[in-house]
């Protein structure tokens, strides 16, 4: 099973300020077709995940453009631009490459 | 608008069995692979199982194999998932979601809300 590792578990932010989130993949989440497997979720208190960034950098239709996904391989980030208040929750980021699809732990993003 | 309600949750004791429903509406649903992702309170996110567009192919979670099996009735646009030996490990709030592609490989484009499984004598 690919295992996701991401750091740090929780990240106190400032508004206004940068933030970043690290994921990495104990294999290669790089395909053949030339796309990367991973992807990022929010979930906010009370709700259900909702989807960030997909193939490693593509937003999601509606999701603001402070949000931003790098990475290859094994080793992927999340950054958010300029923190808002509305960006608190558990960020977490999923390889669906292969079965079974997993999960990192969660990032735990809350104001300062 | 794109909407995946699931049903079936509730409280069973242990070696028990229940079936979830995911009813969907605002795709075709008979375009796309499903999955069903769990969530144990005040836990991450686990995935169960996937199923493909025509249902032809399935996939589970070890945790999982051998006791729960995914479906779908395309003609009622709705996944299942059937859940067989029921242990406590498996309470946890259950979601479905959608990949955008007939295959199982990408991204969960969108989620249902979730319904709650309690396992507990």
């Amino acid at each position: 099973d690919i295992v996701m590792a991401q750091s740090p578990i929780s990240l106190p932010v400032t508004p206004g300020e940068p933030a970043s989130i690290s994921c990495r993949s104990s294999q290669s989440l790089l395909h053949r077709d030339g796309y990367n497997y991973v992807n990022w979720y929010l979930q906010k208190a009370g709700q259900s995940p909702h989807l960030l960034i997909y193939l490693a950098s593509r937003r999601a239709s509606g999701v603001p453009d402070r949000f931003s996904g790098s990475g290859s391989g094994t080793d992927f980030t999340l950054k958010i631009s300029r923190v808002e208040a509305e960006d608190v929750g558990v960020y977490y980021c999923m390889q669906a490459l292969q079965t079974p699809h997993t999960f990192g732990q969660g990032t735990k993003v809350e104001i300062k | 608008e794109v909407q995946l309600l699931e049903s079936g949750g509730g409280f069973v004791q242990p070696g028990g069995s229940l079936r979830l429903s995911c009813e969907v509406s605002g795709f075709t649903f008979s375009e796309y692979a499903m999955n069903w992702v769990r969530q144990p309170p005040g836990k991450g996110l686990e995935w169960v199982s996937s199923i493909s567009d025509s249902g032809d192919t399935t996939f589970y979670a070890d945790s999982v194999k051998g006791r729960f099996t995914i479906s779908r009735d395309n003609s009622k646009n709705t996944l299942f998932l059937q859940m067989n030996s029921l242990r406590a490990e498996d309470t946890a709030l259950y979601y479905c979601a959608k990949l955008p592609v007939s295959f199982v490989r990408g991204w969960y484009d969108f989620w249902g809300q979730g319904t709650l499984l309690t396992v507990s004598s």
